[in-house]
């Protein structure tokens, strides 16, 4: 199957800091990206969806100035945490669809554990 | 709106038993239905899929058929092992949406020797 990769698989940042994490589509044409949140025991909540050129469209109660989504290129999508605190601390994980990945399907990064002290 | 519901976890089974996740789904147009598995730390696998009614989705011993009589998707496996031992996700996507999915809320499962 298609392979998405997703970096940092963790990473650690004082109060008040921004971090970017990166998601890469690595062998098909990611035409859209998603990027979820998932606390301990729960399930994934959707943050926002990016299109490839055009602005991401956020979930109701995400704050779009925080979590900023940039998807400039066809295998590229970035979430940036700004001013993160540690309310911010996540599990944070990113999917892709597009063509040479098949229709019907979504394909998953690894995952970012934020921790933010 | 579109939803999933799973049965609550956690659910422990000794080894080598007979496993059932049930999954339903309401949904208003034509969803294609997933069991995504993921371990301690890791990101999402896909374990299997079913994108019509009556598809019978399998992988690795685990199987779910896609009823559209009773908008559900329940896993199974004859036989589970210790190694099976993860959170499991039932989760549908409309395709219209671009490949968005919506998430039940996960069921752990743990296989104890």
């Amino acid at each position: 199957g298609a392979v998405v990769s997703q970096h940092p698989s963790r990473v650690i940042c004082k109060s008040g800091t921004s971090v970017k994490i990166e998601c890469r589509s690595l062998d098909f044409q990611a035409t859209t990206m998603f990027w979820y949140r998932q606390f301990p025991k729960q399930s994934l909540m959707l943050m926002a969806t990016s299109n490839e050129g055009s602005k991401a469209t956020y979930e109701q109660g995400v704050e779009k100035d925080k979590f900023l989504i940039n998807h400039a290129s066809l295998t590229l999508s970035t979430l940036t945490v700004t001013s993160a605190h540690p309310e911010d601390s996540s599990f944070y994980i990113c999917s892709a669809t597009g063509e040479g990945a098949g229709d019907t399907e979504a394909f998953f990064g690894q995952g970012t554990r934020l921790t933010v002290v | 709106g579109d939803s999933v519901t799973q049965m609550e976890g956690p659910v422990t089974l000794s080894e080598e038993a007979f496993l059932t996740i049930n999954c339903t789904y309401t949904a208003t147009g034509y969803p294609s239905l997933f069991w995504y598995v993921q371990y301690p730390g890791e990101g999402l696998q896909l374990l299997l899929k079913a994108t019509k009614a009556d598809d019978k989705g399998s992988n690795k011993g685990f199987e779910a058929t896609y009823r559209k009589e009773t908008t559900s998707f329940h896993l199974e496996k004859g036989s589970v092992q210790v190694s099976d031992s993860a959170v499991y996700f039932c989760a549908l996507m409309i395709y219209n949406q671009g490949g968005k999915l919506i998430f039940g809320q996960g069921t752990e499962l743990s296989v104890k020797p």
